[in-house]
């Protein structure tokens, strides 16, 4: 049982570079959300997906896209990549009411 | 636009001392509240949850809610130096129990 893994781990782009971030579950999850934490500061809401089939956007959604590709698979696109974009992402799965984090991935954008 | 807010601290305790860490809220209609505990480079990890008006406790950590005042609190007891962390204080709301974070507060416990 690996929880919620995200790849890559580490990632360097140069502005107006693209990249997809993969997230998986196997809790059997319904609910999943991408986060960014920027340094000193705590995580806040990109996207999230109530259930399969739904996606819903967070409170700083600017520049993202997202896909649930299945009831296990939540990814995160950056179409032209910013240096402001360079950050931690987390990705978290939810249930029954209790959030799990991934171990992140590590973004910088030069 | 839902709000969590924390002290930011740094807060420093002596080894075997009570750490007290706050937050309050401003969406009343909130209905669960977490503690989530941070190490450097790391991935939060969920330490404490709680859903109604009071006192939970979980071996050396306390957490409280008062609903009226829109506070949540984490207490943690006989701190050790392993408690050396960022300690982010979380509530949920929503269709999908989207957590909303505070901007944290980073423990240190000195030897």
């Amino acid at each position: 049982n690996a929880g919620v893994t995200q790849t890559p781990k580490f990632q360097v782009l140069k502005t107006g570079q693209s990249m997809t971030l993969q997230c998986a579950q196997d809790m059997n999850h319904n609910s999943m959300y991408w986060y960014r934490q920027d340094p000193g500061m705590g995580l806040r809401l990109i996207y999230y997906s109530a259930s399969e089939g739904t996606t819903d956007k967070g409170e700083v959604p600017n520049g993202y896209n997202v896909s649930r590709l299945n009831k296990r698979e939540f990814s995160l696109r950056l179409e032209s990549a910013a240096p402001s974009q360079t950050s931690v992402y987390f990705c978290a799965s939810s249930g029954p009411g209790l959030t799990h984090f991934g171990p992140g991935t590590r973004l910088l954008v030069l | 636009q839902k709000e969590v807010e924390q002290n930011s601290g740094p807060l420093s305790v002596p080894e075997g001392a009570i750490a007290s860490l706050n937050c309050t809220y401003s969406d009343r209609g909130s209905q669960s509240f977490f503690w989530y505990r941070q190490y450097s480079g790391k991935s939060p990890e969920l330490i404490m949850f709680i859903y109604s008006n009071g006192d939970k406790e979980d071996g050396r950590f306390t957490a409280q809610l008062n609903k009226a005042s829109q506070y949540v609190s984490l207490l943690i007891r006989d701190s050790q130096p392993s408690d050396s962390a960022t300690y982010l204080c979380a509530v949920s709301s929503g269709s999908a129990r989207q957590l909303t974070f505070g901007s944290g507060t980073q423990l240190t416990v000195l030897p």
